[in-house]
Parts: C-alpha cells; sequence; structure tokens
C-alpha cells in the first residue's frame, strides 16, 4: 500500500447499532496513526494518536486498534448515536501526515 | 486560548487575480500543512512546512504558492495559474496530531 486508503466510504447505521470501519496505510516507515472526527461546518478534530503495534485507545463508545506490522487500524463506535455522524478520517504520519478518503458515518435515529 | 486563525472565511476571487489566504498558530508548533477539500472528496494536501523558512510541495502544489517567514504564519498564495480555485481550504499546524483552523471557503466571481 502506496496511500492510506479507508473503508467503507460511506455507511448508514440505525441509532443504537454498532459499527465499525477500517484505515490501511503503508506499513514502512511507519510512525504514527491518527484518527480524526469532522462534523458538518466544523473543523477535524483528533480523537486518537496511536504509535505502538498492538495500541488499543478508548474514548467513550469510540475505540480503535492498531497493526502496524500489516498496515491497518479499526475504528469502532459501540451504540451509535445520531451525534456521532460525521466523516472519519485517518492520517498516516512518515515524513509528513497524509490523510485517507474518509469515512462519512450517517446514524439515524 | 491557543488556537489557529484562518481569514477570511469567505473570499471570492476574479479571474487574473491572486488571492491570499491567512493562516496563524499560537501553539507553538513548528509543522504546517495547507489542504484544500472539494465536495464529496477528502483532504489534499497543497503544501506543508516542517520548519521555519522551509516548505515541500504537496500533492495538488500547481498554481498555488506559500511562504513560512515566521513560525506563527503559513500564508497560501491562490495564483491566477490555479485554473480551478474554487474549493474550501483549511491549515493546520503540529504533526502529532495536527490541530485545524476553520477554514477558508474561495469563490469565484
Amino acid at each position: 500500500i502506496l496511500n492510506v486508503e479507508q473503508s467503507p466510504q460511506s455507511l448508514h447505521v440505525q441509532e443504537g447499532d454498532s459499527t465499525n470501519f477500517t484505515c490501511s496505510f503503508p506499513s514502512s516507515n511507519f510512525y504514527a496513526l491518527h484518527w480524526y472526527r469532522w462534523e458538518t461546518a466544523k473543523s477535524p478534530e483528533a480523537l486518537f494518536v496511536m504509535t505502538l503495534n498492538g495500541d488499543e485507545k478508548k474514548k467513550g463508545r469510540i475505540s480503535a486498534t492498531l497493526n502496524t506490522k500489516e498496515g491497518y487500524s479499526y475504528l469502532y463506535i459501540k451504540g451509535s448515536q445520531p451525534e456521532d455522524s460525521a466523516t472519519y478520517l485517518c492520517a498516516s504520519l512518515r515524513d509528513k501526515v497524509i490523510f485517507g478518503p474518509g469515512t462519512s458515518l450517517s446514524v439515524i435515529p | 486560548d491557543g488556537g489557529i486563525t484562518q481569514s477570511p472565511k469567505y473570499l471570492f476571487r476574479k479571474e487574473g487575480q491572486n488571492v491570499t489566504l491567512s493562516c496563524e498558530q499560537n501553539l507553538n508548533h513548528d509543522a504546517m500543512y495547507w489542504y484544500r477539500q472539494d465536495p464529496g472528496q477528502g483532504l489534499r494536501l497543497i503544501y506543508y512546512s516542517q520548519i521555519v523558512n522551509d516548505f515541500q510541495k504537496g500533492d495538488i502544489a500547481e498554481g498555488y504558492s506559500v511562504s513560512r517567514e515566521k513560525k506563527e504564519s503559513f500564508p497560501l498564495t491562490v495564483t491566477s495559474a490555479q485554473k480551478n480555485p474554487t474549493a474550501f481550504y483549511l491549515c493546520a499546524s503540529g504533526n502529532q496530531p495536527q490541530h485545524f483552523g476553520d477554514g477558508t471557503r474561495l469563490s469565484i466571481l
């Protein structure tokens, strides 16, 4: 993998459902992996900064895991709420920050 | 409060005109970045600077220019050579993680 890729591109879930999405990144020269939440009409805000293989981070109902050897990270949202609706970006830090295209999440009440 | 300030919030460009977008940060970050977002797309890197008096081209630098004479400031000039400048422009600082301004929306008159 040469670029940062995210899947799926978009996701619609019912309120209360749990969901997850994937970020794939180049595993060579890895330094850090970031997750951001980008709500409409706001600026992206950092959720997690992950650096170690096997790292797991949690913030409320949102958690993330990291596998640096195979170059992927998962973001999980437990019991999705309408306020979780946003675009979730991952970014790989090597010599510069490289963003993936994002996963757009819509939580239907 | 520490943060990033982008100005103006909205900007209009006439044909053949250069316009400059301002980005100022008081977070004492060495790194600063400029991104462009088009409808339905993710963040694309225009230019970045890891230290004062040095900057590098990103993925879509053509038609843009920057300067980094001060640590706090990283202005972006959209030149007349940029044929499709209408977009939302985001400035960010820092690498671990990034902190974003509120953006400038540029339109063509």
